[in-house]
């Protein structure tokens, strides 16, 4: 069964800062892997995705990265914001048509 | 993009009472649409896998016959919380799968807003 780990599990950080949030699945034969933003009493915002064949996506000040074989993936923020304040969801999916397993989730405050 | 709808946003409930939400795929049709929950604090945790025409395969767990779910055309999901208790409080989330072929560009979820219910 596919777990999903996030580390840390909060953040506190100046504005300005670059910062790295890391996630980690048990189980490496996955079809793909999403990050999500979350801000409070919201619904999902997606931010990059991550095919299996893929090491990484860039939008913007973001940066995701994908070590399939170890089972990691790593977000990267660029001089953040606090506008960037959310949660962050890290999600995988086993294959074609299957569902998400989601991360618990690392809750970042930008601080101005 | 794609795009899928919740409706209602939000809802308030008595205890014991049914409430139906309403997943919708507004530009695309789904085959599959899957129904998640999220309590306070939490990630999200899948309830049930819809398939259109089908009965729905529900996570270990989730009482099939308290949350009941309707999946009878490629644009439209409803999830049914029966006689609904205070626990059942939650935000609940579906999203839609926009499928293309596998060996083409592959599928796609798209998340709906969610629906915060809460039971008094």
């Amino acid at each position: 069964k596919q777990e999903v780990t996030q580390i840390p599990a909060a953040l506190s950080v100046p504005e300005g800062e670059n910062l790295v949030l890391n996630c980690s699945f048990t189980d490496s034969a996955i079809y793909n892997l999403q990050w999500f933003r979350q801000d409070p009493g919201k619904g999902l915002t997606s931010l990059l995705l991550i095919q299996s064949s893929q090491r990484e996506q860039t939008s913007g000040r973001l940066n995701a990265s994908l070590d399939k074989s170890s089972g990691r993936s790593t977000l990267y923020i660029a001089a953040s914001q606090p506008g960037d304040s959310a949660t962050y969801l890290c999600a995988v999916r086993r294959g074609y048509g299957q569902n998400f397993v989601f991360g618990p989730g690392t809750r970042l405050s930008v601080l101005p | 993009g794609a795009v899928v709808s919740q409706h209602p946003s939000r809802v308030i409930c008595k205890s014991g009472t049914s409430v139906k939400i309403e997943c919708r795929s507004l530009d695309f049709q789904a085959t599959t649409m899957f129904w998640y929950r999220q309590f306070p604090k939490q990630s999200l945790m899948l309830m049930a896998t819809s398939n259109e025409g089908s009965k729905a395969t529900y996570e270990q767990g989730v009482e099939k016959d308290k949350f009941l779910i309707n999946h009878a055309s490629l644009t439209l999901s409803t999830l049914t919380v029966t006689s609904a208790h205070p626990e059942d409080s939650s935000f609940y989330i579906c999203s839609a799968s926009l499928e293309r072929g596998i060996f083409l560009a592959g599928d796609t979820q798209y998340f709906g807003p969610g629906t915060r219910l809460t039971v008094l």
